[in-house]
């Protein structure tokens, strides 16, 4: 069993819809905890960042950590086309800084 | 800021051939990630350096594997023999601070690695 699982997709929306996205750890040692983004024949980059159990904002972008479920969310508000990408979640254990990374979720928003 | 670069952007070679990635981070950071990328596996770390020392390499795959920080601004990642299951995009990735669980790695655009 992977440590961090996450559904793979393909999670098709309407234009301006919220989309939801989440990711289930294992191993409750994980205290950071990251979304990225990744665009086609690109490299990830960082969205969001998460240290506590909660709600961050950022824009149309809301990121949820529930640590005592080993759950966390991506939710993305007023969707566009631009969004359509892969979304991978990633944690880090409170020492060292190795990523563990979901499989990444497969979004495409539909005008 | 040109960001993380990787060369090539593609490679295409024959079972059997030695193959290097080369990697430039950004310019002041101090820990290098190199991770590869598959469709069944995901994205996985393959070994990381923290001021041109490796760290952790228990990702790498097998002995055929080499990567190398000869100084702050350049790696390399050797496969020698290649073998079709290499086939993957490997990723480089730079951070600025070694050892800090919450920064923030920047990634290149990886190069796509295809062995026939």
């Amino acid at each position: 069993q992977k440590e961090v699982e996450q559904d793979p997709g393909p999670l098709s929306v309407p234009e301006g819809a919220i989309v939801s996205l989440n990711c289930t750890y294992s191993n409750s040692a994980f205290q950071y905890f990251m979304w990225y983004r990744q665009y086609s024949r690109k490299g990830p980059e960082l969205l969001m960042y998460t240290y506590s159990s909660g709600n961050k904002e950022d824009g149309r972008f809301t990121a949820q950590v529930d640590k005592s479920s080993k759950y966390i969310s991506l939710f993305i508000r007023d969707s566009q086309p631009s969004d359509s990408a892969t979304y991978l979640c990633a944690m880090f254990k409170a020492a060292g800084n190795k990523l563990t990374f979901g499989g990444g979720t497969r979004v495409l928003v539909k005008p | 800021d040109a960001g993380v670069i990787q060369s090539p952007r593609h490679e295409v070679t024959e079972m059997g051939q030695e193959v290097t990635l080369r990697c430039k981070p950004i310019s002041g950071h101090n820990s290098l990630f190199w991770y590869r990328q598959t469709m069944m596996r995901g994205l996985e770390l393959l070994i990381y350096f923290n001021n041109n020392v490796p760290i952790d390499d228990s990702g790498m795959p097998e002995d055929r594997f080499s990567a190398k920080m000869p100084n702050a601004s350049f790696s390399t990642l050797k496969i020698q023999p290649s073998e079709p299951r290499d086939s993957a995009v490997y990723f480089c990735a730079s951070s600025g601070l070694a050892g800090a669980g919450t920064d923030t790695q920047y990634f290149g655009p990886g190069t796509r690695l295809t062995v026939l």
